[in-house]
């Protein structure tokens, strides 16, 4: 079976520019996650969904970060503009149903803001 | 909001010894509990998981212990090996209105050969 695929694994930006990051998740999994892990802190969830519907996104800067979920599989990120805190790895999980479910991590989008 | 605190936040033993690491978490609502081993340049992967309902659950050398009157849950590792070496984090789902997973800080464990 194949895991969680995220990209692009690796990006540097100057402060101000924009940024989106891809993530496909296992293969009929309903729930996706996006987590934010700020070097030497656990992964804090930014946003879930379950299919194509949004289910929480309390802790998603909405003035520059943004999310969907095309057609309930693949989902993109995006920073605009990008502040040197936004500099973390970007992680996306997906679930069966839900976080009581296994969550499955991809390797992470590792951001770099200058 | 559930809170979930992690202790040490680095670990090192022997191989061969036992490692403990324990978090408390602050809803008494939550009924989830995670744990999750993250090796360098690499998302995090689930180890072993207990429920509420449930008061110690084992898979061969790891174990976890849920103390629901304390808000406490503990990982143990029995005969570590270098291999077992990562970070580990704790993680608990507050059950009341979302079902999501807030994690801990995070334990690096080391273990020398």
């Amino acid at each position: 079976e194949a895991g969680v695929a995220q990209s692009p694994r690796y990006k540097i930006i100057e402060k101000r520019q924009s940024v989106a990051f891809w993530c496909n998740p296992i293969s009929g999994h309903a729930t996706l996650y996006w987590y934010q892990q700020i070097l030497g802190q656990g992964p804090k969830l930014l946003i879930q969904f379950q299919n194509n519907g949004v289910v929480d996104d309390s802790q998603l800067p909405k003035d520059r970060f943004s999310a969907e979920r095309l057609k309930g599989v693949d989902s993109t990120l995006k920073i605009q503009p990008a502040k040197l805190e936004d500099s973390a790895v970007y992680l996306c999980a997906s679930s069966l149903q839900g976080a009581q479910e296994t969550q499955y991590f991809g390797p992470g989008t590792r951001l770099l803001v200058l | 909001g559930e809170n979930v605190e992690q202790h040490p936040s680095t670990l090192s033993v022997q191989e061969g010894d036992s490692a403990v690491i324990k978090c408390t978490y602050s809803d008494s609502a939550s009924n989830y509990f995670p744990w999750y081993k993250q090796e360098l340049g690499k998302g995090p992967q689930l180890i072993i998981d207990i429920r509420s309902n449930v008061g110690e659950k084992k898979d061969q050398r790891i174990a976890v212990t849920l103390n629901k009157t304390a808000k406490h849950f503990s990982l143990h590792i029995t005969e570590t090996q270098p291999e077992d070496s990562a970070v580990y984090f704790c993680a608990a789902s507050p059950g009341s209105n979302t079902d999501k997973l807030i994690f801990g800080t995070g334990t690096r464990l080391q273990v020398f050969p």
